[in-house]
């Protein structure tokens, strides 16, 4: 079935950048998309953008362009995403979560089966 | 971006039927996937394409899309349904992107 772990926490100063890990283990690495998903306290969810672990290409929403870059290493099955430039505003649950699409069928529909359990990521001076 | 919307509240007595809805532009051309997400957890797919359920899901959860809105119906609710519930779909002004409606929360009363 698979999974993706995240790391608990992190925290980070006003301008500085975080970089959160994914490992993911119990299925082909490069052949499902891994997207990013923010949540803040006591709000909703907010699609980041998608990474092919295979190719290598992203497509980010349009609210972080320039701000984020989601990478991957395939050798360890492990995808990450760098948030730069944070403001207290970036304080949220930070999740990975793999398309329940393989990335042969050349387009994500928005269906993610398997999550990571979050990366609480804290902005704060 | 395109935006979906929810009801931010919908309630439904133990063993009835309840029906949550989204509305957006983009459901006339994309399928819509459906969120479950319980205080302290990650969320859990419940429907996608419309109306497909991942294995592990009951099959009182269902999805429906008419025009410009999609619908989860859980079909005799009980305790344990009692969550946020948060739509999806590809965004219609960018295809490669996903949007996400602002979700709702199911009591069961």
């Amino acid at each position: 079935q698979g999974q993706v772990v995240q790391s608990g926490a992190e925290v980070a100063k006003p301008g500085a950048s975080v970089k959160v890990p994914c490992k993911a283990s119990g299925y082909t690495f490069t052949g499902y998309y891994i997207h990013w998903v923010r949540q803040a306290p006591g709000e909703g969810l907010e699609w980041m953008g998608w990474l092919n672990p295979n190719s290598g290409d992203t497509h980010y929403a349009q609210k972080f362009q320039g701000r984020v870059s989601m990478t991957r290493d395939t050798s360890i099955s492990a995808a990450y995403m760098e948030l730069s430039r944070l403001q207290s505003d970036d304080t949220a649950m930070y999740y990975c979560a793999r398309d329940i699409h393989i990335v042969a069928a050349a387009v994500t529909t928005g269906a993610f089966d398997i999550w990571g359990q979050g990366t609480r990521v804290t902005v704060s001076s | 971006s395109s935006e979906l919307t929810q009801d931010p509240a919908v309630s439904v007595a133990l063993g009835q039927t309840v029906t949550i809805t989204c509305q957006g532009a983009s459901l006339r051309r994309f399928y819509a996937n459906w969120y479950q997400q319980k205080p302290g957890q990650a969320p859990l797919l419940v429907i996608y394409d419309k109306n497909n359920r991942p294995s592990g899901i009951p099959d009182r959860f269902s999805g429906s899309t008419s025009g410009y809105t999609a619908s989860l119906t859980i079909t005799g609710a009980q305790a344990e349904d009692e969550a946020d519930y948060y739509c999806n779909s590809r965004d219609s002004s960018n295809d490669h992107r996903v949007v996400f409606g602002g979700g709702t929360k199911l009591t069961v009363l």
